[in-house]
């Protein structure tokens, strides 16, 4: 069975300085990780996706998330938040062939000005 | 990005009657379409995944003939909360998949009340 983790409800960070929002996943075959955000009031978006290929991946908005095998992780990160980067991040992860996507609790991402 | 549809945004219907939503990939063809519910400051909650021309397969807990699930072509499927009651309020989600591996594209949303 497949399941995804993001272990903080809520990220606090000063608008300027670096984030990261945690995601964890379990799988037994190959997993297909994504990311999406909803901003308040807004529809979920999709920012990025890791299915195969460089660890290292680049989404929308200057976002960036690394595929961690041996860790089991796919963080999303950001060298320098915004006060607009403020919603709740998703983590969902879909082993490759069941093609149903599991979605972490999400985490609320709150930027300081 | 891909857009997708959900009408209507709002719907505030009596307790026993019933209510439709749709979902509408708007420049894509959807071979698969999830429904959601969505908690207040909660996560998404999976009710079913319907592909094309198939019935809908259901989340364990999710009554499927309350819930009915429609995915009559690439482009549409809809949601009826059949003999709603008001524990049924809620925030309903679609999204829609072009293929497998693809990511989810995700309708506004729709707040159901049921008075």
């Amino acid at each position: 069975a497949q399941s995804v983790a993001q272990p903080e409800d809520q990220v606090n960070v000063a608008e300027g300085n670096p984030l990261t929002v945690k995601c964890t996943y379990s799988v037994s075959g190959n997993p297909y990780l994504f990311w999406y955000v909803q901003y308040p009031n807004r529809g979920l978006q999709f920012l990025l996706k890791y299915i195969t290929g460089d660890n290292l991946v680049k989404g929308s908005y200057g976002f960036e998330a690394e595929f961690n095998k041996s860790q089991t992780s796919f963080h999303l990160k950001k060298p320098s938040a915004l006060v607009s980067d403020s919603a709740l991040y998703f983590c969902a992860v879909d082993e490759g062939g069941s093609y149903i996507p599991t979605f972490g609790r999400g985490t609320s991402l709150i930027v300081h000005p | 990005g891909a857009v997708v549809s959900q009408h209507p945004s709002r719907v505030i219907c009596k307790s026993g009657t019933s209510v439709k939503i749709e979902c509408r990939s708007l420049d894509f063809q959807a071979t698969t379409m999830f429904w959601y519910r969505q908690f207040p400051k909660q996560s998404l909650m999976l009710m079913a995944t319907s592909n094309e021309g198939s019935k809908a397969t259901y989340e364990q807990g999710v009554e499927k003939d309350k819930f009915l699930i429609n995915h009559a072509s690439l482009t549409l499927s809809t949601l009826t909360v059949t003999s709603a009651h008001p524990e049924d309020s809620s925030f309903y989600i679609c999204s829609a998949r072009a293929g497998p591996a693809y990511e989810q594209y995700f309708g506004p949303g729709t707040r159901l009340t049921v008075t």
